[in-house]
């Protein structure tokens, strides 16, 4: 069965300081990933996706994430934070056949001025 | 394309009332899924369509919820009789699902915050 975790449910950080947050997955086969973020009173938006080209993903905002089979991990990071990231994050991992999606409990990243 | 269009943005109503929610997916779009977050449990998969066909409501609560998507640009949620423990907010959010790998990419519409008193 797929599962993902997110090891952090808060990350504080100062402003002009990198990010990270970290995404363990766990799949029965080669899996699709997805880092989404969520400002406060908003939908979701896609980050990034993973979809087994390039292990090194980058997405929208300066935000990146590394797909590392041999750790099961898919951390994100951004090399400097901006006040405008602050909002909560979603690991999310392809499901199954029919393709639905599993989402961590997310991550609530707050920036520091 | 104006995205995923949910209505209402805000609904508070009483306990025991009927309460309809709404969505427009974006147009192309064939899956459709509703999901409900709460900070207790977060975001979870409530139903979702394929084609405007139910394909798995194993995340419908109880009885009292029920979805219908009666064409490809409409779907709604309702829940009745509405119970406190419901307040929750509600996303919509539609796919097309792309390629061999089925990666679904979501497109979320803004969500609907639902308050039972």
């Amino acid at each position: 069965a797929q599962s993902v975790t997110q090891l952090d449910s808060h990350v504080s950080v100062s402003e002009g300081t990198p990010v990270l947050l970290r995404c363990n997955y766990s799949s029965s086969y080669s899996p699709s990933l997805f880092w989404y973020v969520q400002h406060p009173n908003k939908g979701l938006q896609l980050l990034l996706k993973y979809t087994s080209a390039a292990t090194l993903v980058k997405g929208i905002n300066g935000f990146e994430a590394e797909f590392k089979k041999s750790e099961t991990s898919f951390h994100l990071t951004k090399p400097s934070a901006h006040m405008s990231d602050a909002a909560e994050y979603f690991c999310v991992v392809n499901g199954g056949s029919q393709g639905n999606l599993i989402f961590g409990k997310g991550t609530k990243l707050s920036v520091k001025p | 394309d104006a995205g995923v269009i949910q209505s209402p943005r805000h609904e508070v109503t009483e306990m025991g009332q009927e309460v309809t929610l709404r969505c427009k997916p974006i147009s192309g779009h064939d899956y459709l899924f509703w999901y409900r977050q709460t900070m207790m449990r977060g975001l979870e998969l409530l139903i979702y369509f394929n084609n405007n066909v139910p394909i798995d409501d194993s995340g419908m609560p109880e009885d009292r919820f029920s979805a219908k998507m009666p064409n490809a640009s409409f779907s709604t949620l309702k829940i009745q009789p509405s119970e406190p423990r419901d307040s929750a907010v509600y996303f919509c959010a539609s796919s097309l699902r792309r390629g061999f790998t089925g990666a679904n990419v979501l497109t979320f519409g803004a969500g609907s915050r639902l308050t039972v008193l």
